[in-house]
């Protein structure tokens, strides 16, 4: 069965903390991968794809390393408003997004 | 600005009753989505359809069945609700090709008593 897997967490951190997030997936003939943000009651939208060189996007890096099959995301300088759960997705040819059960993050003041 | 609607927003529907979840893109997609979440269980896929008229069971299709008449609408039947049917229904559609992401519906949150 394909699968991805995530630490659940929940993550609790200060304001201004660094933070990271794993991920492994089962498949290793999946082709696009992404992280998804899903807020409290909200529909999960997405955050980031993630690329083989890795890519940043202001405060968010994602990192892919296809040989161990391990995906991550890194969140530095923390804000309030970073609070959610974070969903791992891998996708194969042809299929659907399989996700991962989240990881939530909880950012205090 | 793209768009993925679901009929529903609450739905309480009871034991035994047949059920139907619509949604609706206006993005042109090829493919369409429709997953249930659970707690603890996260986004579980149901059926998928890459075009008209066509479908593939996801990971539980069980209890559930799909239509797709136009491109544009992809439909979840629940022939028979149960109580173990009661969840959140998440409808996604993206394009047939390309590195790209799945846009999402607002979610029907369907209680079956």
């Amino acid at each position: 069965r394909k699968e991805v897997e995530q630490d659940p967490g929940p993550f609790n951190v200060p304001e201004g903390a660094t933070v990271a997030f794993n991920c492994t997936y089962s498949n290793s003939a999946s082709q696009s991968f992404f992280w998804y943000r899903q807020d409290c009651r909200k529909e999960p939208k997405l955050l980031m794809s993630v690329y083989s060189s890795g890519n940043e996007d202001g405060r968010f890096t994602a990192q892919l390393n296809r040989a161990s099959q391990y995906i991550s995301l890194l969140i530095r300088d923390s804000k309030l408003s970073d609070s959610a759960t974070y969903l791992c997705v891998v996708k194969e040819a042809g299929t659907a997004l399989i996700f991962g059960k989240g990881t939530t993050l909880s950012v205090s003041s | 600005d793209v768009k993925v609607t679901q009929s529903s927003r609450y739905l309480v529907k009871r034991t035994g009753e047949k059920v139907f979840l619509e949604c609706v893109q206006d993005m042109d997609h090829e493919n369409m989505f429709w997953y249930r979440q659970d707690p603890g269980l996260g986004l579980r896929l149901i059926y998928f359809s890459y075009d008209v008229k066509m479908k593939e069971k996801g990971d539980i299709p069980e209890g559930y069945s799909v239509s797709r008449e136009k491109k544009e609408r992809f439909s979840l039947i629940l022939e028979s609700a149960s109580t173990n049917q009661t969840s959140m229904y998440l409808c996604a559609s993206s394009p047939a090709t390309g590195n790209t992401e799945a846009f999402f519906g607002q979610g029907t949150r369907l209680t079956v008593v």
